[in-house]
């Protein structure tokens, strides 16, 4: 266990849904990520939140929404999704989001777009 | 625009066998190395971390040496076991533009150990 937990495990959704991704972590980080993991490319950084605050967006569609109400919870909003973005979404914290850290991952949620 | 890459992409070895995973990053302006261990479906598992002004780390079986100037980094598996087949990824922090945390990861080695 790495203290970032990850619920759900596993998603099915229709392109209509709307889900929600949601990631805890338990060590006092101030700084959380959602990173993206398809077939075939490298894992790819999606947002970063330093302090509650989005510090950055990889260029992201907007039918993916990020949420941190707290240094300890950060979700992920879906809507109208795309086959396309079947994959594992993995969250991960760090002490602060500056570059300076080690990321601590979750188990990730494998999500499959229908 | 900061590129990572890991050789090779898959590695098969007999078990007891040392070796070694290859990490290149085209820009050494970097804060920070990890490398990270995953199992199928699985999530992501630290293994080390080197900050830009170490040359290496170490931990049990595993050493991790970074050589900033030439961009490079190696993980080094002494005495490999089957317990160590996973994908090894090794990320960047830093480097281009970003100071935001964000990693630059490779694409992973595949490594199986038989028994």
């Amino acid at each position: 266990e790495t203290g970032v937990t990850q619920t759900p495990r596993h998603l099915v959704m229709g392109m209509t849904n709307k889900k929600s991704l949601k990631c805890e972590q338990h060590l006092g980080h101030n700084a959380m990520y959602w990173y993206k993991q398809s077939a075939k490319k490298p894992l790819e950084l999606m947002f970063v939140y330093n302090f509650k605050e989005q510090t950055e967006n990889n260029s992201v569609p907007s039918r993916f929404s990020p949420e941190c109400p707290n240094s300890s919870h950060l979700f992920l909003h879906l809507h109208t999704l795309q086959p396309e973005d079947s994959a594992l979404y993995l969250c991960a914290s760090s002490l602060r989001g500056d570059g300076s850290y080690e990321q601590y991952f979750g188990p990730g949620t494998r999500l499959t777009v229908t | 625009k900061q590129e990572v890459t890991q050789i090779p992409a898959a590695l098969s070895v007999p078990e007891g066998e040392n070796l070694v995973l290859n990490c290149s990053f085209t820009d050494s302006a970097i804060y920070n190395l990890q490398w990270f261990r995953q199992d199928p479906g699985k999530g992501l598992t630290s293994l080390l971390l080197i900050q830009s002004s170490q040359r290496e780390q170490t931990s049990g079986r595993l050493n991790a040496s970074l050589d900033k100037s030439s961009g490079r980094s190696t993980l080094y598996i002494a005495a490999s076991q089957p317990g160590d087949s996973a994908t090894y990824l090794c990320a960047v922090s830093g480097g281009g533009s970003s100071n935001t945390g964000k990693l630059i990861f490779g694409q992973g080695t595949t490594l199986q150990v038989k028994p």
